[in-house]
């Protein structure tokens, strides 16, 4: 079992659509998580950053945290054609700087 | 915001030669470095991480003499791919340890598409 899975999509959704990523991963140790978004040829960009379990929201995007699951979540709501792009999940432990990344999901906005 | 400037954003090498890679960061001191790895349509495979001053750590299966990373100031850390060959051909980010708050965050550079002919 790989530590982080991803479905990797493609996820095609019409404008103003909710879109909801996932990931799970197997490893406790893991207590900060990210999202990252990457645009074609580009380096990733950080999204949401979130420590253990819970929410945070950052205007139309929302990271949920579910320890207990292993799960954790990202919402956009009002989704638009410029939110195209690979959504990247990754995660670490406490005192391990090293990320641990999800495949990505590549997600299409149509206007 | 961190800002993390990585140069070039593609590069065409001939097999055998050699490929440097920069990664600096601009508005930061970069303390911790990481390079990746990415091949079309997968993640991001970490392929060492180096310290300022300090030798690389490299992930299992890398192997250290054919990337060189060197990380010998604050600022500016390197990436040396020596005698590529066309298995090489990947895309190549770095990213750098920066503060989020009271925690640490990851910058990540733009990428080097490399293609090895």
């Amino acid at each position: 079992q790989k530590e982080v899975e991803q479905d990797p999509g493609p996820l095609s959704v019409p404008e103003g659509a909710i879109v909801s990523l996932n990931c799970t991963y197997s490893n406790s140790a893991f207590q900060y998580f990210m999202w990252y978004r990457q645009y074609s040829r580009k380096g990733p960009e950080l999204l949401m950053y979130t420590y253990s379990s819970g929410n945070k929201e950052d205007g139309r995007f929302t990271a949920q945290v579910d320890k207990s699951s292993k799960y954790i979540s990202l919402f956009i709501r009002d989704s638009q054609p410029s939110d195209s792009a690979t959504y990247l999940c990754a995660m670490r432990g406490g005192s391990n700087y090293k990320l641990t990344f999800g495949k990505g999901t590549l997600l299409t906005v149509n206007p | 915001g961190a800002v993390v400037s990585q140069h070039p954003s593609r590069v065409i090498c001939k097999s055998g030669t050699s490929v440097k890679i920069e990664c600096r960061s601009l508005d930061f001191q970069a303390t911790t470095m990481f390079w990746y790895r990415q091949f079309p349509k997968q993640s991001l495979m970490l392929m060492a991480t180096s310290n300022e001053g300090s030798k690389a750590t490299y992930e299992q299966g890398v192997e250290k003499d054919k990337f060189l990373i060197n990380h010998a100031s604050l600022t500016l850390s390197t990436l040396t791919v020596t005698s590529a060959h066309p298995e090489d051909s990947s895309f190549y980010i770095c990213s750098a340890k920066t503060a989020v708050g009271s925690n640490y965050g990851y910058t990540f550079g733009s990428g080097t598409r490399l293609t090895v002919v």
